[in-house]
């Protein structure tokens, strides 16, 4: 058991770039969560995926934003034309089933968008 | 719509004493789960305690343990014989059963161990 990876683990772009951040979970665990979280706040939820199956995702997830897990194993998720509101630390979580099973964290990429 | 509310910013305790964070909750769901987790400075988040709101007894996990006040939707962390390594943000989250299972959380407790 690695624990959740994520890289790049710092990304600097500007404005109008698209950026992609990968994530990749514990081997058995089917499900898989983005959060985002900014300066002072608690991280916000932005999408789940079931295996491979995008099944949630927030308001906060604007069509800018898309994400995928092919084959149900590592995902990504990419930002087009940026905006400087999108500086923030992306976290991925995941878990291995229902019952409010625990979510473990990656170390998170964190964003800056000039 | 579901919240968390953690009213307290920031705490301070010196090491070796015992500090409580509060934590409270709005849902009108009978089956969820609440979590504190821990994030260190420029470190992963890292799961703190785990309880399910169906059982009556509080968590523990070594010198930690919640009180947690179904009734009130409360659910504070308790931190014994306070360590420098507790030194971070501590964010309460909740999570209801089924679905997504998602976490909202609280914007956090930001502790500091003075030696």
């Amino acid at each position: 058991d690695t624990g959740v990876s994520q890289n790049p683990r710092h990304k600097i772009t500007k404005r109008g770039q698209n950026v992609t951040f990968r994530c990749d979970p514990i081997s058995e665990h089917n499900r898989l969560y983005w959060y985002r979280q900014t300066l002072g706040q608690g991280p916000e939820f932005l999408t789940y995926f079931q295996n491979e199956a995008q099944l949630e995702k927030s308001r906060l997830l604007s069509d800018r934003f898309s994400a995928e897990r092919p084959k149900g194993s590592f995902s990504t998720l990419e930002i087009q034309r940026t905006e400087q509101g999108d500086s923030a630390m992306y976290l991925c979580a995941s878990s291995a089933g229902q019952g409010g099973g625990t979510q473990y964290f990656g170390p998170g990429t964190r964003l800056t968008v000039l | 719509a579901q919240t968390v509310t953690q009213s307290q910013p920031e705490m301070s305790v010196q090491e070796a004493e015992t500090v409580t964070l509060s934590c409270t909750y709005d849902t009108s769901e009978s089956d969820y789960y609440l979590f504190w987790y821990k994030q260190p400075p420029s470190r992963q988040m890292i799961l703190v305690i785990r309880q399910e709101a169906y059982k009556q007894q509080n968590a523990t996990e070594n010198r930690f343990s919640v009180n947690f006040q179904k009734a009130a939707k409360s659910f504070s962390l308790k931190i014994s014989d306070s360590q420098l390594g507790d030194a971070a943000m501590y964010f309460c989250a909740y999570t209801t059963q089924g679905g997504s299972e998602k976490l909202v959380f609280g914007k956090g407790t930001k502790l500091t161990v003075n030696p």
